[in-house]
């Protein structure tokens, strides 16, 4: 059964600590997509690849976060530093060639 | 930024009855995509509908989609308890697989 996972799946931190969110696409997909969801701003993207390169991250603020594929099994997410505002649940999504997306069971993230 | 406005933002319905949930969207498509997320979980992809499409029906579900108007109905008949969730809209453009997901529908069908 094929999933997409994400690690952790809650993390807890201090205002000022780096925060690094890891992503295992589905094997065989070639698009990875991150997302932020919070009550107040709904489902955003942040970030997405394409066979490992980064195709658009106008969606992510670029001085605190950055976004990566070391290899075709792994995406990561970072914050640093954190900051408050940041507390969302951040889910990776991966897809084909074909058009829907598959989700991961994201990472709830709190910044205290 | 949303491209995708739905109403009703919540619904609350007896078991046994249809819901019908409306996405509108501000700019040409390739695709409308409807996904449901039960709570504290990942969206789930539940059925895709082309631009050159006007209607698509997978069990329970039936889509429409209206591209004059720039809008899409989800219809989800004979709800069940299970039932119970988010449910987004999202468009598709261009060939880059970029979605945009719209704000969500609140659905509770209670038993």
């Amino acid at each position: 059964d094929a999933r997409v996972t994400q690690t952790p799946r809650h993390k807890v931190t201090e205002m000022g600590q780096e925060v690094t969110m890891r992503c295992q696409p589905i094997l065989g997909h070639n698009t990875v997509f991150w997302y932020r969801q919070t009550m107040m701003q709904g489902l955003e993207l942040l970030a997405y690849f394409r066979n490992r390169a980064p195709l658009d991250d106008s969606g992510m603020p670029k001085d605190r976060f950055s976004a990566e594929m070391p290899d075709a099994t792994l995406a990561t997410l970072k914050i640093q530093p954190s900051e408050p505002r940041d507390s969302a649940v951040y889910f990776c999504a991966s897809g084909s060639n074909r058009a829907e997306q598959f989700f991961g069971p994201g990472t709830r993230l709190t910044v205290l | 930024s949303q491209q995708g406005e739905e109403d009703p933002q919540a619904l609350s319905i007896q078991e046994g009855e249809n819901a019908t949930m409306n996405c509108s969207y501000k700019t040409s498509i390739n695709n409308l995509q409807w996904y449901r997320q039960n709570s504290g979980r990942g969206l789930v992809h539940l059925i895709l509908i082309r631009s050159n499409e006007r209607e698509k029906h997978s069990g329970r579900l039936r889509v429409t989609l209206d591209t004059s108007k720039k809008s899409s109905s989800l219809l989800i008949t004979a709800s069940r308890a299970a039932d119970t969730a988010s449910y987004f809209c999202a468009t598709g453009s261009g060939n880059t697989g970029k979605l945009i997901f719209g704000q969500g529908t609140t659905l509770q069908v209670k038993p």
